[in-house]
């Protein structure tokens, strides 16, 4: 099976950096994936990991390390309108590329 | 547009009534997720069907079921409906050459 943690809920303030962790576990790791979903709204593709390492997407950066069972997504320079959930979901390559996903992390950016 | 279609987009009924959501993956893709978004929640994954067959199921109530069709659509049978089961329905596909899972636009269940 898989489990995926994230914290529920974060605050931060515009313009700062926040670090949004996850840890997961899982029988046949194949890629770690990050969406955003605003309130009401379907979640939207963010980032894809598959290899240990950094990816870099303009504000947005997501690290993963296989071996540590652990992701996190960074967004830089905060703007309000960054406020909303962010979904950690994890892919079993064992299992038709299930995917899986967390319960989610409620960013709140304040001014 | 992710090329996943939910209808109806939004739906209201009376407790104890069944609705039937509808959802239509991406171009061949194979696998279907249901996913209950009650508000201020995160998405509580129902149940997923590859290729026509269930292959796992998360915390769906007996009230509850699916089934995917030879066309590869899928619906979610709510049944017996109560006020807690208002909510945002999510379905999403994925397919063995695609890397990320694409979400329909949902359907907002409210019952009243």
């Amino acid at each position: 099976g898989q489990n995926i943690d994230q914290p529920t809920e974060m605050t931060a303030t515009e313009g700062a950096i926040v670090q949004i962790n996850c840890t997961y576990q899982t029988s046949g790791f194949n890629g770690l994936f990050w969406y955003q979903q605003h309130a009401g709204e379907a979640p939207t593709f963010l980032s894809y990991n598959v290899l240990d390492g950094l990816e870099e997407k303009g504000r947005f950066s997501s690290f993963l390390s296989r071996s540590k069972g652990y992701s996190y997504l960074l967004l830089k320079e905060l703007q309000m309108k960054d406020s909303a959930s962010y979904l950690c979901a994890v892919r079993d390559g064992n299992n038709n590329n299930d995917m899986r996903f967390g319960a989610g992390t409620r960013l709140t950016v304040k001014p | 547009d992710s090329g996943v279609t939910q209808t109806p987009k939004h739906l209201i009924t009376a407790t104890g009534q069944r609705v039937t959501l509808r959802c239509s993956p991406r171009s061949g893709d194979l696998s279907v997720y249901w996913y209950q978004q009650s508000l201020d929640q995160g998405l509580q994954f129902l149940i997923q069907y590859y290729n026509g067959e269930e292959r796992a199921k998360g915390n769906i109530l007996e009230r509850f079921s699916a089934q995917q069709f030879p066309d590869l659509h899928s619906e979610l049978n709510l049944s017996s409906l109560e006020l807690g089961d208002s909510a945002l329905y999510f379905c999403a596909s994925t397919g063995t050459g695609s890397t990320e899972a694409f979400f329909g636009q949902g359907t907002r269940l409210t019952v009243v």
